[in-house]
């Protein structure tokens, strides 16, 4: 079974806080990771993605990636209130199946 | 215009009624993908096409079928609809040949309604 587990949430940080997002992931096959941000009533939209060991950067977010402990995380730094949303951890697994959590609704508070 | 295209974007139906989402994109990848998303349950893969003969099942095609009819396009049936089945459907493509990130290209979602 494969499985992809965030926490749980609901978060809220203050402007101009770091958000700390976590994700794991039941299967050491698996190729690919990504977060995507959905708005309220809206499709998801890719912010990052990430394929080896280590961090990843892209202005204010970082994606971190731990193979061995089978754990993805996004920081979002200097969060503001367009950061509000549901963050949704993605893993694509061998065969291009693209599997997801259940999301983690942000708020960030001005 | 979108690049992914699903149609209807709402829709009321009753219990047993036969319903079919469309779902269209002018963004030449092969492969395409049927969501559906409910409150707390994130996105779940119903079907998956990786060319026109090629339809796979998800995690949950139970109570669903799909037909890709050309390249561009991917439908969605629910051939008696139950009220279960009322969710946001999202239709998605990809295309691995991408450099990167093979990532996910979604539509505006259908969100459908089982009374």
């Amino acid at each position: 079974q494969k499985e992809v587990e965030q926490n749980s949430g609901p978060l809220s940080v203050p402007e101009g806080a770091i958000a700390s997002l976590n994700c794991t992931y039941s299967d050491r096959g698996s190729q690919s990771f990504f977060w995507y941000r959905q708005y309220s009533g809206k499709s998801p939209e890719l912010i990052m993605s990430i394929y080896s060991n280590g961090d990843k950067e892209d202005g204010r977010f970082t994606a971190q990636l731990n193979k061995a402990s089978q754990y993805v995380s996004l920081l979002i730094r200097d969060s503001q209130p367009s950061d509000s949303a549901t963050y949704l951890c993605a893993v694509r697994w061998a065969g291009n199946q693209f599997y997801f959590g259940t999301g983690t609704s942000l708020t960030v508070i001005p | 215009d979108a690049d992914v295209t699903q149609t209807p974007r709402n829709r009321i139906t009753k219990t047993g009624k036969r319903i079919m989402l469309e779902c269209s994109q002018t963004k030449g990848h092969d492969r395409m993908y049927w969501y559906r998303q409910d409150p707390g349950l994130g996105l779940r893969l119903i079907y998956y096409s990786f060319d026109v003969k090629d339809i796979n099942k998800g995690e949950i095609s139970d109570g669903y079928s799909v037909s890709r009819q050309a390249q561009a396009k991917f439908s969605l049936s629910l051939e008696s609809a139950i009220p279960n089945q009322t969710a946001l459907y999202f239709c998605a493509t990809s295309d691995p040949r991408l450099a990167g990130t093979g990532e996910l290209f979604f539509g505006e979602g259908s969100r459908l309604t089982v009374l």
